[in-house]
């Protein structure tokens, strides 16, 4: 079973609108990472958050750790077609890395 | 930098053969490289630790004799599908760790194989 759990799994909104995609365990992360994918693609890295609390932002992506490093959120905002794609977190772990189960977002122009 | 390539990109292959899917750091040596296989509309899934000059960390559920992997130099391994069912058709992803101790890793653009 998958350590991590995404929500939603599938999201389709409109150019111009906001979205939140969340992920959660029921350990507490040492890191997590968010990655991009695209069809037949590998994943690109987006960001590595190690603090808890912590508020990274990559242009209109904002990315938080919570708190007691169990959760965190992407955020996106006024969302573009070319932010189509499949959102994977991961847990990165001194000798592995596990993935969530991943939340494909499909913006419509 | 940190740049990964994987070949080849597609293969399609008939049932009862093997197939070997290579996986390249192109500017990096890599102690550590990864596999992770991928269904349609899917996660990712480890199957696999790769570590220069030892034998392969496999995960629970994944056959090691039917995934063969082979991490003989820093910048390169590979991954052999013997014996391929249609049932082993699927997007197979690397990543190598740029050292130890670092939590990012960079994937491979992915190879699609399909066994008819």
């Amino acid at each position: 079973t998958q350590l991590l759990e995404q929500s939603p799994q599938f999201l389709s909104i409109q150019e111009g609108e906001n979205l939140t995609v969340y992920c959660n365990s029921s350990s507490v992360f040492s890191s997590l990472q968010w990655y991009r994918q695209e069809p037949g693609e590998g994943p690109v890295l987006l960001v590595t958050v190690v603090t808890g609390g912590e508020v990274k932002k990559l242009k209109r992506l904002t990315f938080q750790f919570g708190d007691a490093r169990k959760d965190s959120s992407l955020h996106i905002t006024a969302a573009q077609p070319g932010d189509t794609g499949l959102y994977l977190c991961a847990l990165a772990g001194t000798y592995k890395y596990i993935f969530g189960t991943g939340t494909r977002l499909k913006v419509l122009a | 930098g940190a740049v990964v390539s994987q070949h080849p990109s597609w293969v399609i292959c008939k049932s009862g053969t093997s197939v070997k899917i290579e996986c390249r750091s192109l500017d990096f040596q890599a102690t550590t490289m990864f596999w992770y296989r991928q269904f349609p509309k899917q996660s990712l899934m480890l199957m696999a630790t790769s570590n220069e000059g030892s034998k392969a960390t496999y995960e629970q559920g994944v056959e090691k004799d039917k995934f063969l992997i082979n991490h003989a130099s820093l910048t390169l391994s590979t991954l052999t599908v013997t014996s391929a069912h249609p049932e082993d058709s699927s997007f197979y992803i690397c990543s190598a760790r740029v050292r130890e101790g670092l939590y990012e890793q960079y994937f491979g653009p992915g190879t699609r194989l399909t066994v008819t």
